[in-house]
This record gives C-alpha cells, structure tokens and sequence, in this order.
C-alpha cells in the first residue's frame, strides 16, 4: 500500500459528460502528480500541484482541469469526453516539489471507460 | 529532460539475477536515475534511484557506470512476482514530472 488513495477505480460514463477523480495524497506530502495511462499512449503526465499551485503541465488536454484543495487532496475534472479519453488514471504523491532525488508514490489508479 | 533507451523485454529464470540495462547518454549532472515497475495494470511502484554512486536496498541493486551515461537494475533472485514492466526513467532537474517511456516487459519463468 502506498498511502496514496484514488477514487473511484472503476468509472463508466457516455461521451460527452464529466467526470470527476478524487486523490489523497499520502500523509505529509504536498505534491501531486496525475498520469493517463493508455494502451497506445503508455504512462504520460498530464499536471503536477504543490502545496495547492500549479507546478507543473504536461500533455493535459483544454478539456481536463485539476486543482489542489486546502487538505492537499486533489481532483481531476474530465469534460466533454470522448472514446478516446479511456483510460487508467493515477495519482502520485511526493514530499517537496522535486529535483532532490525525491521518490514518487502512485496510487492504484480510476479505470475510465467512456462508452 | 534526458532520454532513456531500453530493451523491449527479457526473459530471466526463477531464482536467477535479472539484469535489466538502461542507457541514458544525455544525462545531466544533476539528474538522478530512477528504477519503477508496474505490475499488471497497478499502479508503478519504486524500486531504486541513484546519483552517481551504486545503491542498494532491500529490492534490487543499481549500477550507475562511471560517466553516468547507462545504467543496471539487478533483482539478485528473480521470482515469479517479479514479472512486470520495468521503466528507467531520468528526472528532470525542474521537478519530479517522471516521463515514462515502454519500460522494458521481464517475464520471470518457472
């Protein structure tokens, strides 16, 4: 168990809606990491928050937003999906913001499937 | 950020050393080197990381050679839970946004 919680792990929804994942990081630490993980894709970050501002962006699509709460949990917000955005999506946590050798710690992951 | 460049997949017999290699020829001097593998569909799990100097712990070892520029990751006595998708990833010295490439597959056989 990595301390790192994600809700739910299973999502099934219709294109065109919203969705919304949840992530608790664990229990101390300020950053958090989202990545999609595709079959034709692999593991890519999309958005990192430290201490509730956005530190780093990645392959993030208009359509997905994230943002980081006072209690450190975080939320990504999926909208106007489409197939394409099926996926697994993971969270991961780490201490500080980086660059000092820091380990990341990933959660269990939201299996998304947009039908 | 440095690329890293890995073989597609291994085999390696139960009970044996499994020596997965990684080169990273564009490495800075600052960039440490981290060993992840995912299981199946769960989320990646650390393993090992390392600057300049081999380490150690509990899971695996890391050769880090002299001019940084490859690496080894070694499970002394590969199991059958080993098998996974082993990525070498290079952190960029801005932060820890860890660019996952296709890993390389270890199948561990009876």
């Amino acid at each position: 168990d990595s301390g790192v919680t994600q809700t739910p792990k299973h999502l099934i929804t219709a294109t065109g809606q919203r969705v919304t994942l949840r992530c608790s990081p664990r229990s101390g630490d300020l950053s958090v990491y989202w990545y999609q993980q595709s079959l034709d894709q692999g593991l890519q970050f999309l958005i990192q928050y430290y201490n509730g501002e956005e530190r780093a962006k990645g392959n993030i699509l208009e359509r997905f937003s994230a943002q980081q709460f006072p209690d450190l949990h975080s939320e990504l917000n999926l909208s106007s999906l489409e197939l394409g955005d099926s996926a697994l999506y993971f969270c991961a946590s780490s201490v500080g913001h980086g660059g000092r050798g820091e380990k990341l710690f990933f959660g269990s992951g939201t299996q998304l499937s947009v039908l | 950020d440095a690329k890293t460049t890995q073989p597609p997949s291994m085999d390696c017999a139960e009970g044996r050393a499994a020596n997965l290699p990684c080169n990273h020829s564009t490495i800075s001097g600052n960039e440490y080197v981290y060993w992840y593998r995912q299981i199946h569909s769960q989320g990646p799990q650390y393993i090992i990381h390392g600057l300049k100097n081999n380490e150690t712990n509990e899971m695996a070892s890391l050769i880090i050679t002299e001019d940084r520029k490859s690496s080894t990751l070694i499970l002394p006595h590969a199991t059958l839970r080993d098998t996974a998708v082993y990525y070498c990833i290079v952190s960029p010295n801005t932060g820890n946004q860890f660019y996952f490439g296709t890993g390389t597959s270890l199948t561990v056989i009876p």
